[in-house]
């Protein structure tokens, strides 16, 4: 298994373009979720998806999108970025949407807005 | 509304020294806490959790944690530790019922001192 895999590993954008951040995974886990790390802030979660077709918003989801057509992709759409979204952004899984399982991390995707 | 502080931000320690990393949190229901590790350029992995049972959880890598529901605290020990050990350690509590969503701390960078 490949576990959780993203892409790109880099990316630098100028303000007011728009890209997507891949996500999948291959362990047909029910749950995933994208975060944004900050220096001091920790883990922010942007978008969670409890399945296929199902999405709801975390604690910072203004200026993002997400979809969910299948189990194993999540990709998570900036409209128009801010230098404010600089940030490392994480994908995670989950096999079920019980709050006692583990979530499974991608390796990130550092992007930089200027 | 579930919150989780790590007061300590750095936390340096020498080589075969005991470190401890404290987590505390604040909820009004019954949660699960986590404590996840970060190496440089890596995504999170899980070192334990606690769900219930015994206050004393073993994890990976010769970790361990402590559930202590009168002070709400979830502080992770270890007796000993390696130059491997230097991360950023990253304690989450996520509710035991309702909508499923993890609550990170601000994280704590250990470094462990030759």
């Amino acid at each position: 298994n490949a576990g959780v895999t993203q892409t790109p590993k880099f990316q630098v954008l100028k303000t007011g373009q728009s890209m997507t951040l891949q996500c999948a995974q291959d362990m047909n886990h029910e749950y995933m979720s994208w975060y944004r790390q900050d220096p001091g802030m920790g883990l922010r979660l942007i978008h969670y998806s409890v399945g296929a077709g199902i999405t709801d918003q975390g604690e910072v989801p203004n200026g993002y999108n997400v979809s969910r057509s299948t189990t194993e992709d999540f990709p998570l759409r900036l409209l128009s970025a801010a230098p404010s979204q600089t940030s490392v952004y994480f994908c995670a899984s989950s096999p079920g949407r019980e709050a006692y399982n583990e979530q499974f991390f991608g390796p990130g995707t550092r992007l930089t807005v200027l | 509304a579930q919150s989780v502080t790590q007061l300590d931000s750095q936390v340096p320690v020498f080589e075969e020294a005991p470190v401890e990393l404290r987590c505390n949190y604040s909820s009004s229901v019954s949660v699960y806490l986590f404590w996840y590790v970060q190496y440089p350029n890596q995504g999170l992995q899980l070192l334990l959790k606690y769900l219930s049972g015994s206050t004393l959880v073993k994890g990976i890598n010769g970790f361990e944690a402590e559930f202590n529901k009168s002070q709400t605290s979830f502080h992770l020990r270890k007796p000993s530790v390696h130059i491997s050990d230097t991360a950023e350690y990253f304690c989450a509590v996520s509710r035991a019922s309702g909508t499923y969503k993890y609550i990170f701390g601000t994280g704590t960078r250990l470094k462990v001192l030759a």
